[in-house]
């Protein structure tokens, strides 16, 4: 299975601060397509996930500008560039090159 | 609109048999495939399995096999996850997703909490 790390596991922020969350694979998630099977979800406090970034790069519909996604490979990173409040929750990295879909530890962002 | 809406909540106990639902509402049910991902206490989440809505065709994870069922039924626009055999570990909330071509799970269903307890 692929392993998913994420790092760091605690973020706390105060608004207009930037957050940057890292996740590295186990091995590369760069398709023969072109395409890196990655994605990002956000499980706001009480709610289900939900897509911010998928294929690594590509915002999700919905998500503001200010929430970007980069990396290939193994190494891939997502930045917030002004948290403001409603970006807290639970961050997620997940691997959709094969199954089992494996999905990383989690990053808390918390508003100080 | 678009939406995943899972059956209530379950207690069941240790050795027993939960089966979950997704209603599928707001798009054509067989054009998507339907995952099931659940979340321990404390834990990641953790993919189960899939269910191709428009053939039927499974696949599960290892972990899982010889217990997980995930079936559908396209004439109501419903996936299930049956679980069997279970024990105190398989309390979690347990969620279904659709699958979208970008391989991704663009939309979530609430949840549903199974808690397995004597």
């Amino acid at each position: 299975d692929i392993v998913m790390t994420q790092s760091p596991l605690s973020l706390p922020l105060t608004p207009g601060e930037p957050a940057s969350i890292t996740c590295r694979s186990s091995q590369s998630l760069l398709h023969n397509n072109g395409y890196n099977y990655l994605g990002w979800y956000l499980q706001k406090p009480g709610q289900s996930p939900q897509l911010l970034i998928y294929f690594g790069s590509y915002r999700a519909s919905g998500v503001p500008d200010r929430v970007s996604g980069s990396g290939s490979g193994t190494d891939f990173t997502l930045k917030i560039s002004r948290v403001e409040a409603e970006d807290v929750g639970i961050y997620y990295c997940m691997q959709a090159l094969e199954t089992p879909l494996t999905f990383g530890g989690g990053t808390k962002v918390e508003i100080k | 609109q678009v939406q995943l809406v899972q059956s209530g909540a379950e207690v069941k106990k240790p050795g027993a048999s939960v089966k979950v639902s997704c209603n599928a509402s707001g798009y054509t049910f067989s054009n998507y495939a339907v995952h099931w991902v659940r979340q321990a206490p404390g834990q990641r989440l953790e993919w189960m399995g899939w269910v191709n809505a428009a053939s039927g065709k499974t696949k599960y994870s290892e972990k899982f096999q010889g217990r997980v069922t995930i079936t559908r039924d396209t004439s109501a626009s419903i996936a299930y996850m049956e679980l069997s055999s279970l024990r105190s570990e398989d309390t979690a909330v347990y969620y279904c997703a659709r699958w979208e071509l970008f391989e991704a799970f663009d939309i979530w269903g609430q949840g549903t909490m199974v808690t397995v307890s004597s």
